[in-house]
């Protein structure tokens, strides 16, 4: 089965620009979340879905970041305009909503370089 | 607000030897899931092993087991056998029902030849 499938794997772009991360979750999973991860901060928690629906969106860090989930199998996370500090790794991860002792499965990540 | 701590920044053990990772945790709610993720330098997270809280059986995930004491408000990692493809960032979550991960900051393992 193929795990939570993030594009692009890296991306370069330039301070002002818009950028889209892309995820899709593991077929069958009801929840999805989007992390971001730098040395200063650790792993912070941007925004999560059940059901399609945005749930607690309060780790977004401002109104320069978006995320939709359109439909069950496909979420992205825009940052607009981008800025240096935006830099880091950003993973997408999704797991089934009830219970929660599944645990998350993450994917590759994203590794955003803003110059 | 659940937090979870891991006091060990960094830590080193000898190929073959067992080590044990620590991990604390607060809150006020008694059925909730504990998590620990390794994350080698490739950056993918990975599941290692879960443990339910209103299991006292510890997990085990043959060569990975933790000790869960609920009442301390405990859950350690033990590494048996210890493999240089160990080597990694490991961190310990906190999840209560269907909500948001919890993560601490991580201990980075190194597995010396």
């Amino acid at each position: 089965d193929a795990g939570v499938i993030q594009s692009p794997r890296h991306e370069v772009t330039e301070m002002g620009q818009e950028v889209t991360l892309r995820c899709k979750p593991i077929s069958g999973h009801n929840s999805l979340f989007w992390y971001r991860q730098t040395m200063m901060r650790g792993l912070e928690l941007l925004i999560y879905f059940n059901n399609n629906v945005p749930i607690d969106d309060s780790g977004m860090p401002e109104d320069r970041f978006s995320a939709k989930m359109p439909n069950a199998s496909f979420s992205t996370l825009k940052i607009q305009p981008s800025e240096p500090r935006d830099s880091a790794v950003y993973f997408c991860a999704s797991s089934l909503r009830s219970g929660g002792g599944e645990g998350q499965f993450f994917g590759p990540g994203t590794r955003l370089t803003v110059l | 607000a659940q937090t979870v701590t891991q006091s060990q920044p960094e830590m080193s053990v000898q190929e073959a030897e067992t080590v044990t990772l620590s991990c604390t945790y607060d809150t006020s709610e008694s059925d909730y899931y504990l998590f620990w993720y390794k994350q080698p330098p490739s950056r993918q997270m990975i599941l290692v092993i879960r443990q339910e809280a209103y299991k006292q059986q510890n997990a085990t995930e043959n060569r990975f087991s933790v000790n869960f004491q609920k009442a301390a408000k405990s859950f350690s990692l033990k590494i048996s056998d210890s493999q240089l493809g160990d080597a990694a960032m490991y961190f310990c979550a906190y999840r209560r029902g269907g909500s948001r991960l919890t993560f601490g900051e991580g201990t980075q393992l190194t597995v010396n030849p």
